[in-house]
């Protein structure tokens, strides 16, 4: 079974512009969550959706927006990007009633902002 | 507030055992998690207690004391593809809560 996919891969922008990426979760599961990921630290919690709604948010700008589309994949938007943007952006996906309700990340999207 | 806090660094020898420790302070306490992360790559689910006590699999196992606000992650024969980093990441909530993450132990195994 595929895991958790993401693209792209990789992505350079510069201050200012806007970035959407995107995930697909493992077959089956409904809910998605982002993650940004810091060099040198641990994942920050962004967004958590399941079933099209949100149901999370971290300490995040309003820049950040993120949705879910029916079949569950989902998209984050970051605008007016700056310099400390910069990181690697994880999905994970799980289902949610399971035990225990772990989650699994996709390889994530690697943004680097100039 | 939330607080995690493990080790930034370990260095351990090729066929030993290694026990990565990891404290925390969260609002609420449903479950702790712990990932390997390859430098570059996702993170991959290794383990998860929610009852105090020893988890066991394979040559990774993981223990937990609620009390002490305490887990450790333990490595046996330590092979070169162990080096990595280790996260260890609790959920605060009821039901698929997201997960707060500690910064990361790097682990390096040295022959």
């Amino acid at each position: 079974d595929a895991g958790v996919t993401q693209s792209p891969t990789h992505l350079i922008k510069t201050r200012g512009q806007h970035v959407t990426l995107r995930c697909s979760p493992i077959s089956g599961h409904k809910s998605v969550s982002w993650y940004q990921q810091v060099l040198g630290q641990g994942p920050q919690f962004i967004f958590q959706y399941y079933e099209k709604e949100e149901r999370g948010r971290g300490n995040f700008p309003d820049r950040f927006s993120a949705r879910q589309f029916p079949n569950y994949s989902s998209e984050l938007n970051v605008n007016a990007l700056l310099l400390g943007d910069s990181a690697l952006y994880l999905c994970a996906s799980s289902l949610p009633g399971g035990f225990p309700d772990t989650q699994y990340f996709g390889p994530g999207t690697r943004l680097t902002v100039l | 507030g939330q607080n995690i806090d493990q080790p930034t660094e370990m260095t351990a020898t090729e066929g030993a055992i290694v026990q990565i420790n990891c404290t925390y302070q969260t609002s609420g306490f449903n479950g702790l998690f712990w990932y390997q992360q390859h430098a570059g790559e996702a993170p991959t689910f290794l383990s998860y207690n929610v009852l105090d006590g020893l988890e066991e699999k394979g040559r990774f196992s993981s223990f937990l004391s609620r009390s002490k606000g305490y887990s450790y992650l333990l490595l046996k024969e330590l092979q070169m593809k162990d080096s990595a980093s280790y996260l260890c990441a609790v959920r605060d909530g009821s039901g698929n809560t997201p997960l707060v993450f500690g910064k990361g132990t790097r682990l390096s195994v040295i022959a």
